[in-house]
């Protein structure tokens, strides 16, 4: 119940196009859910976030798209560019863990063919 | 936003020696995290370090193998103990930002035991 499924492992798309990741969780405490994006070589860093109270949250090219009742999320990269080339984690956190962790996804690795 | 400065960068090492990682941030967190992620794979917590306390260890993880030190509210240590090729792997320590869900990390400690 503390899973956070991720899916597809690895993900090509050509420049421009739209990708999409998808997640899923049971557990219903969960009531944040940031997506974190690495490079090689880096740790991973916030790309966005979203909370449960809203379906739908863009920042630039960045869109989480979020199902309550389905108890899914999903990170859309419209206009994909090479440099979006990344691993992308999704994650969940309950704001009652007082000690501040996350529960990862499996990581998908988008590779953008220019 | 926190800046984690974090050494070695990598490390080749032979086994049934020990290597401490180093973990400093730029400001002062009661919390720090230590990681690992293999290859490709998804990010393991190790322990939680606490200033003034004993760490508190994930499942699959014990303080012989993986002592970690926290003497102040910027630094903190994880030592891999009696390595073996098992242990190679990127190590990396993250803070809890001031958003509920947001972590900042350090670039990692790449280890490679031969």
């Amino acid at each position: 119940q503390q899973q956070v499924k991720q899916s597809p492992q690895s993900l090509i798309v050509q420049k421009g196009g739209i990708s999409i990741i998808n997640c899923a969780y049971e557990n219903t405490a969960f009531d944040y859910f940031p997506w974190y994006q690495q490079f090689p070589g880096k740790g991973p860093a916030l790309l966005i976030a979203i909370r449960p109270d809203v379906s739908e949250k863009k920042e630039g090219r960045f869109t989480i798209s979020f199902n309550k009742s389905a108890k899914q999320f999903s990170l859309h990269i419209m206009d994909s560019q090479p440099g979006d080339s990344a691993t992308y984690f999704c994650a969940a956190r309950a704001s009652a863990n007082s000690n501040y962790q996350l529960i990862w996804g499996a990581g998908t690795k988008l590779i953008i063919k220019p | 936003s926190a800046v984690i400065s974090q050494k070695p960068s990598r490390d080749i090492c032979q086994r049934g020696t020990s290597l401490t990682i180093q973990c400093q941030v730029d400001s002062q967190v009661t919390m720090m995290f230590w990681y690992r992620q293999q290859p490709g794979q998804s990010l393991t917590l190790i322990a939680t370090a606490n200033q003034g306390s004993e760490a508190t260890y994930e499942s699959g993880f014990v303080i012989d193998k993986f002592p970690i030190s926290r003497p102040n509210l910027t630094f903190s240590t994880l030592t891999v103990s009696n390595m073996s090729p098992e242990d190679s792997s990127i190590y990396l320590c993250s803070v809890p930002g001031q958003t509920i869900g947001e972590a900042f990390f350090g670039q990692g400690t790449r280890l490679t035991v031969v």
